[in-house]
């Protein structure tokens, strides 16, 4: 248990659907981070919010729609995907304001798109 | 963020210890090693990071060269639940907390 906690953990939609990915860090951090993992590539680093102000976003498509309401929570809104989306998507916190600087990773979403 | 170049892949026997090797030959001064490790289908966990001096915690020791271009990580007595991939990743500390992750090292605990 990281205190990082991702739900659904899997998760298996149509091209038309639309989701939503969720996570919920109880550790007081104030960065968080959208990470996608597919097959045999490294993990990819998608987009980052510092106080619930997106920071970075790593040239993702439209299709994901992050989201982030207050420094505990971060969504990512899935529409119209396509069957190369399919991944592991992590979720990720830490602190900007604490000597501790290490992230800590939920279990992550498998996301399979039919 | 500094390069790291990790074996692909290694095998250490059970009960001994699992020695890591991450080359940054381009860190520069601000710039800490992390390592991170990936059990199958998990999340990223943290393991331990350093600046110079050597570290060591309840999960491994972290070895850095004098001249900071390389590193070694240390699992003292490994276990079958220490089978990962791990990463070694060269960062600074604040300002830019984003992990690039590359390929790392996949280590095989053989019984």
């Amino acid at each position: 248990e990281t205190g990082v906690t991702q739900t659904p953990r899997h998760l298996v939609m149509g091209m038309t659907n639309k989701k939503s990915l969720k996570c919920e860090q109880h550790l007081g951090h104030n960065a968080m981070y959208w990470y996608k993992q597919s097959a045999k590539k490294p993990l990819e680093l998608m987009f980052v919010y510092n106080f619930k102000e997106q920071t970075e976003n790593n040239s993702v498509p439209s299709r994901f729609s992050p989201e982030c309401p207050n420094s505990s929570h971060l969504f990512l809104h899935l529409h119209t995907l396509q069957p190369e989306d399919s991944a592991l998507y992590l979720c990720a916190s830490s602190s900007r304001t604490t000597g501790s600087t290490e992230a800590f990773f939920g279990q992550g979403t498998r996301l399979t798109v039919v | 963020d500094a390069k790291t170049t990790q074996p692909t892949s290694m095998d250490c026997a059970e009960g001994r210890a699992a020695n890591l090797p991450c080359n940054h030959s381009t860190i520069s001064g601000n710039e800490y090693v992390y390592w991170y490790r990936q059990i199958h289908s998990q999340g990223p966990q943290y393991i331990i990071h350093g600046l110079k001096n050597n570290e060591t915690n309840e999960m491994a020791s972290l070895i850095i060269t004098e001249d900071r271009k390389s590193s070694t990580l240390i699992l003292p007595h490994a276990t079958l639940r220490d089978t990962a991939v791990y990463y070694c990743i060269v960062r600074v500390n604040f300002g830019n907390e984003k992990l690039t992750f590359g390929t790392g090292t996949r280590l095989t605990i053989i019984p």
